[in-house]
């Protein structure tokens, strides 16, 4: 079964630093984009950017482009998100999901499935 | 950018009854590059259809998407009470794009 496991729930004080991490099995890490989706209190949905962990090639939404980090270490079938100054703002539900394919000559990226169960970071003075 | 724009906001229907949902996009989107999902509270939303109508791995039949070009709508023929949720198309692209979601509530 593929299944994307994510890390537990978060709590932080504006300015923190965090990373929070999304482990895949069941299927070849390596050969599947990762992506990062938010979720904010009662809200939609948002992508915020995608990881290739066979070359840790990464891709980003110009809306969240210099706000995170997302890295991955193929080793143990691992991806990451992470921040270095949390805010307020970045309160909401974090969602990692295998992207069906990416297209790079075209950047045309496709459906997510299956995701993981999600990670809620609260940050709060 | 192709923005997505659901509707209605919320559907209230009875188990039993047909759904219809829709997504329109402000341009046309290439190819049917169409995804549909399901959210239901507290859990990770779940890959329904891509491809505008072809069905994910295990999704019931009930579950159908049409449509190209501006206009996809996602029809579930007789609702199931675990059906009742929150469902949001996405375009495939260079930044893809969810729209803002169609809660189906029981009436």
């Amino acid at each position: 079964e593929v299944q994307l496991v994510q890390s537990g729930a978060e709590v932080k004080k504006p300015g923190e630093s965090l990373k929070i991490s999304c482990k895949g099995s069941g299927y070849s890490f390596t050969s599947y984009w990762i992506g990062w989706v938010r979720q904010m209190p009662g809200k939609g949905l948002e992508w915020m950017g995608i990881i290739y962990p066979g070359d840790s090639d990464t891709r980003y939404s110009p809306s969240f482009q210099g706000q995170v980090t997302i890295s991955a270490d193929k080793s143990i079938s691992t991806a990451y998100l992470q921040w270095s100054s949390l805010k307020a703002s970045d309160t909401a539900m974090y969602y990692c999901a295998r992207l069906a394919y990416y297209d790079i000559l075209t950047g045309m990226l496709a459906w997510f499935d299956p995701w993981g169960q999600g990670t809620l970071v609260t940050v709060s003075s | 950018e192709i923005v997505l724009t659901q509707s209605p906001g919320t559907l209230s229907l009875s188990p039993g009854e047909r759904a219809t949902l829709s997504c329109r996009a402000s341009q046309s989107v290439s190819s049917s590059y169409l995804a549909w999902y399901q959210q239901k509270p507290g859990q990770a939303p779940r890959l329904l259809i891509y491809g505008a109508s072809s069905r994910a791995t295990g999704i019931p039949d009930r579950f159908s998407g049409s449509g190209s070009g501006t206009d996809f709508t996602l029809t579930i023929s007789r609702l199931e009470p675990e059906d009742f949720a929150v469902y949001y198309c996405q375009q495939y692209g260079s930044s893809p794009f969810f729209g803002g979601g169609t809660k189906v509530e029981i009436k």
